[in-house]
């Protein structure tokens, strides 16, 4: 079946810009997480939804991150005013509920700010 | 809080050598475990977990791995590697059974070499 997908895979913006990263997670999977990848830093939680429960934000770095799911599925990672060491890859992995389930992950959008 | 430690950054060993890839985690309430690859411009994918049961678990293309909780170790082993194992290889810990929050270590770069 379809794994996890994500879009673009590859984003170079400019400093400032506004970017959009999309995640579409496994069809009947309820909680979607995203990461930051960054060289040598392994990954970092950024946020996780589940169902229909209110976020987990505590991981975003700052308020120009934001990241919403609409009707349970496809999420949009939002990163406003972008800044050069905002320069990552954007993992998202989504899974079914079950402490241990395993986390399935997408291939990620890589993003470089100019 | 939880952390995890892969003590080695990159390891490179030559075909069919054996190699330990070393985890250690620090938790104040049982975890689960688990170990993830990535391969070149891919996303993670499952090697093992360890959930409770039999500390020695087995996963995909040769590896396992050694729950130790004395020493709160998890190191992943294979005895004899190939070129193809060529990879990033991520631990992680899932705090009893939360299943989400995954804490990653930084990787451990493996470079199999002819």
């Amino acid at each position: 079946g379809a794994g996890v997908s994500q879009s673009p895979s590859n984003k170079v913006t400019e400093k400032g810009k506004d970017v959009e990263l999309r995640c579409d997670p496994i069809s009947g999977h309820t909680a979607l997480y995203w990461y930051r990848q960054s060289l040598g830093q392994g990954l970092e939680f950024l946020i996780y939804f589940q169902g229909n429960s209110a976020p987990d934000k505590s991981g975003l770095p700052s308020d120009r991150f934001s990241a919403e799911r609409t009707g349970g599925s496809v999420s949009t990672l939002t990163i406003q005013r972008t800044q050069q060491e905002d320069s990552a890859v954007y993992l998202c992995a989504s899974t079914t509920m079950g402490g241990g389930s395993e986390q399935y992950f997408g291939p990620g959008t890589r993003l470089t700010v100019t | 809080a939880q952390s995890v430690t892969q003590l080695d950054s990159q390891v490179p060993v030559f075909e069919e050598a054996p190699v330990e890839l070393r985890c250690n985690y620090s938790s104040s309430v049982s975890v689960y475990l688990f170990w993830y690859v990535q391969y070149p411009n891919q996303g993670l994918q499952l090697l093992l977990k360890y959930l409770s049961g039999s500390t020695l678990v087995k996963g995909i293309n040769g590896f396992e791995a050694e729950f130790n909780k004395s020493q709160t170790s998890f190191h992943l082993r294979k005895p004899s590697v190939h070129i193809s194992d060529t990879a990033e290889y991520f631990c992680a810990v899932d705090r009893g059974g939360s299943n989400y929050k995954l804490t990653f270590g930084k990787g451990t770069l493996l470079t199999v070499n002819p």
